[in-house]
């Protein structure tokens, strides 16, 4: 079965430094990875994916992630991080030939002035 | 283009009753899930809809039960309410995507249910 894990619960990180929220997957074939983040009350907006081609995918608001095939991780990253990025970050693993996506269980980011 | 859109936003049920939930998608989105988040379980999959048929669905027991229209709103339904069915439920919608295609999933704000 598909699965993703985020092994931290939350991440703690001074504004204008480096941000990366960690992801590793589990999947048998290709996988279809994402991130979303959800900000309070809010439903999950969609940040970036990979299904195939270049390792380091750029999505919105100047996130990224990398995909590495040997660490079976999809770390997602920002070489800036802003105050307004603190919010819950998902990773998740399309399961399957249609829309189901399996999530990570998330994880908190606090971006501190 | 108006996103997702999900009535209501709020609920508040007792145990015994159901609720029916609804989910207005992305004009031109054929494809709609949903999904139920709460604290413990996380974000979970509950099923996906497109053209009218359920084409996927997750672990859930029988209480929890959808169907899409021709115009491809849905609604979800869930009967005799247990206080663990509390949670935020969130549906998505995309233009479809099938086997090697993928079409990407634009959620909406959700429907927080609390059962007293």
């Amino acid at each position: 079965a598909q699965s993703v894990a985020q092994p931290e619960d939350q991440v703690n990180v001074a504004e204008g430094n480096p941000l990366t929220v960690k992801c590793t997957y589990s999947v048998s074939g290709n996988p279809y990875l994402f991130w979303y983040v959800q900000y309070p009350n809010r439903g999950l907006q969609f940040l970036l994916k990979y299904i195939t081609g270049d390792n380091l995918v750029k999505g919105s608001y100047g996130f990224e992630a990398e995909f590495n095939k040997s660490q079976t991780s999809f770390h997602l990253k920002k070489p800036s991080a802003l105050v307004s990025d603190s919010a819950l970050y998902f990773c998740a693993v399309r399961d399957g030939g249609y829309n189901k996506l399996i999530f990570g269980a998330g994880t908190r980011l606090a971006v501190h002035p | 283009k108006a996103g997702v859109t999900q009535t209501p936003r709020y609920l508040i049920k007792t145990r015994g009753q159901q609720v029916t939930l609804s989910c207005s998608p992305i004009s031109g989105h054929r494809s709609v899930s949903w999904y139920q988040q709460t604290p413990g379980q996380g974000l979970q999959f509950l099923f996906e809809y497109f053209s009218e048929t359920q084409r996927n669905k997750g672990n859930f027991p029988g209480r929890f039960s959808g169907r899409q229209f021709s115009n491809s709103r849905s609604e979800m339904n869930v009967s005799t309410l247990e206080l663990g069915d509390s949670a935020l439920y969130l549906c998505a919608s995309s233009l479809g995507g099938t086997g090697g295609s993928y079409n990407e999933q634009f959620f909406g704000p959700g429907t927080r249910l609390t059962v007293l």
